[in-house]
């Protein structure tokens, strides 16, 4: 069965500081995706990056960023700099390829606020 | 991008009635949905898993009788919430797959029972 847990359920930091969320997987599969998805207070997701399992390159997307590791069974999602805006719960998760590949597992989700 | 939209966006309703929830995929074919529930703070949980032209999927744990899901046509599921209790009020978002590795979330329709 897949797991995903996000270990942090709540992160407060002042604007400006650099945050990093943490999510750990377990999967038996060897092909697979992750994601991260933002959730602001409307509800719904915004979808902020996909990964797949042969694909360890760490990718950066302005004040985003995210780092794989395969060894650890890890995505861990940074943010540079944060701003007020960035404050949401932030949810990763995992999918199955193939014919189920959508089918997510969602991590318990990290809410972040960052104060002016 | 790809757009699924859900109908209604927020619907309360009483206790013992019934409430469809409609999920069309806007600008593309999604041969399979998948319908996800979210307790207030707490994570997305998948209810089960629609293809289209056949019956529904569910998870472990997930009622049957009590969530309907069709799934008629290749831009449109439903969720039907039969006999709605207090316990069923709850956030359920849809997403669709499209192309062979696409998928994308509704905004999601927050039902309320009083």
């Amino acid at each position: 069965a897949q797991k995903v847990t996000q270990a942090q359920t709540e992160i407060s930091v002042v604007e400006k500081e650099d945050v990093t969320l943490d999510c750990v997987y377990e999967t038996r599969d060897t092909t697979y995706y992750l994601f991260w998805y933002k959730q602001p207070p409307s509800g719904e997701l915004v979808f902020l990056i996909r990964r797949n399992s042969f694909d360890e390159q760490n990718e950066i997307s302005g004040r985003y960023s995210w780092n794989f590791q395969k060894s650890t069974s890890s995505f861990n999602f940074t943010i540079t700099a944060s701003q007020v805006v960035d404050s949401a719960v932030y949810f990763c998760a995992l999918s199955e390829s193939g014919t189920s590949y959508g089918k997510l597992t969602f991590g318990q989700g990290t809410i972040l606020t960052v104060h002016p | 991008g790809a757009v699924v939209s859900q109908h209604p966006s927020r619907v309360i309703c009483k206790s013992g009635t019934s409430v469809k929830i409609e999920c069309r995929s806007l600008d593309f074919q999604a041969t399979t949905m998948f319908w996800y529930r979210q307790f207030p703070k707490q994570s997305l949980m998948l209810m089960a898993t629609s293809n289209e032209g056949s019956k529904a999927t569910y998870e472990q744990g997930v009622e049957k009788d009590k969530f309907l899901i069709n799934h008629a046509s290749l831009t449109l599921s439903t969720l039907t919430v039969t006999s709605a209790h207090p316990e069923d009020s709850s956030f359920y978002i849809c997403s669709a797959r499209g192309g062979f590795y696409e998928q994308y979330f509704g905004p999601g329709t927050r039902l309320t029972v009083t």
